[in-house]
């Protein structure tokens, strides 16, 4: 079954350090692409970061980067200078093919609070 | 770029009401759109993938009859809440995807429906 998971529920950094969130994915897939989205309190989804299954790289967008490990099946997002406006919930979503459709999978998303 | 406009941004309403949310793609062309419904605390649910010009594909557990959906155009869908109901009342999102590579879905900014 293809399926996300984010097992912190909640998680909180001291302004200016970095912080991870964990996330992990099931497929049997061979091609599938891992995003990350934010939601602030105000509830609009905003697109951080995007990594393929293929990519050699670890994808990085600024104060963003994706610790993907294949073996492990994991797409950690990592937040580095972490600023009060990064206090929102965070979804890792995967993209599969069903029914003939790319669609999103999420997760159960994980509340980040920046302390001064 | 990818700018997807939701409206209205909140609704309130009396039960047995029939609302209407709507969806655009401002600056490209969306031959899919997704609709999710999102509850407090609680992660996105993909209800419907509304393809532009046939029917949309309703996810599992979905009622077709109680939310409509219709893509007449490349840059718009629309979702109706038919005979809402205060069970109805959630968070309604819509996403967009530029049509080529991995790109991923960009959000509107989601419509608060209540229904009293």
């Amino acid at each position: 079954a293809q399926k996300i998971t984010q097992t912190q529920p909640g998680m909180f950094v001291q302004e200016k350090e970095a912080v991870t969130l964990d996330c992990t994915y099931d497929t049997s897939d061979q091609s599938y692409g891992l995003f990350w989205y934010k939601q602030p309190s105000s509830g609009e989804m905003i697109f951080l970061i995007y990594q393929g299954s293929y990519d050699e790289q670890n994808a990085t967008e600024g104060r963003y980067s994706l610790n993907f490990q294949k073996a492990r099946k994991s797409a950690n997002l990592v937040i580095s200078a972490s600023q009060l406006g990064d206090s929102a919930m965070y979804f890792c979503a995967m993209r599969v093919i069903s029914g003939g459709y790319n669609k999103l999978i999420f997760g159960a998303g994980t509340r980040l609070a920046v302390h001064p | 770029g990818a700018v997807v406009s939701q409206h209205p941004s909140r609704v309130i309403c009396k039960s047995g009401t029939s609302v209407k949310i709507e969806c655009r793609s401002l600056d490209f062309q969306a031959t899919t759109m997704f609709w999710y419904r999102q509850f407090p605390k609680k992660s996105l649910m993909l209800m419907a993938t509304s393809n532009e010009g046939s029917k949309a594909t309703y996810e599992q557990g979905v009622e077709k009859d109680k939310f409509l959906i219709n893509h007449a155009s490349l840059t718009l869908s629309t979702l109706t809440v038919t005979s809402a109901h205060p069970e109805d009342s959630s968070f309604y999102i819509c996403s967009a995807r530029v049509r080529q590579g991995n790109q991923p879905q960009h959000f509107g900014d989601g419509t608060r429906l209540s229904i009293l």
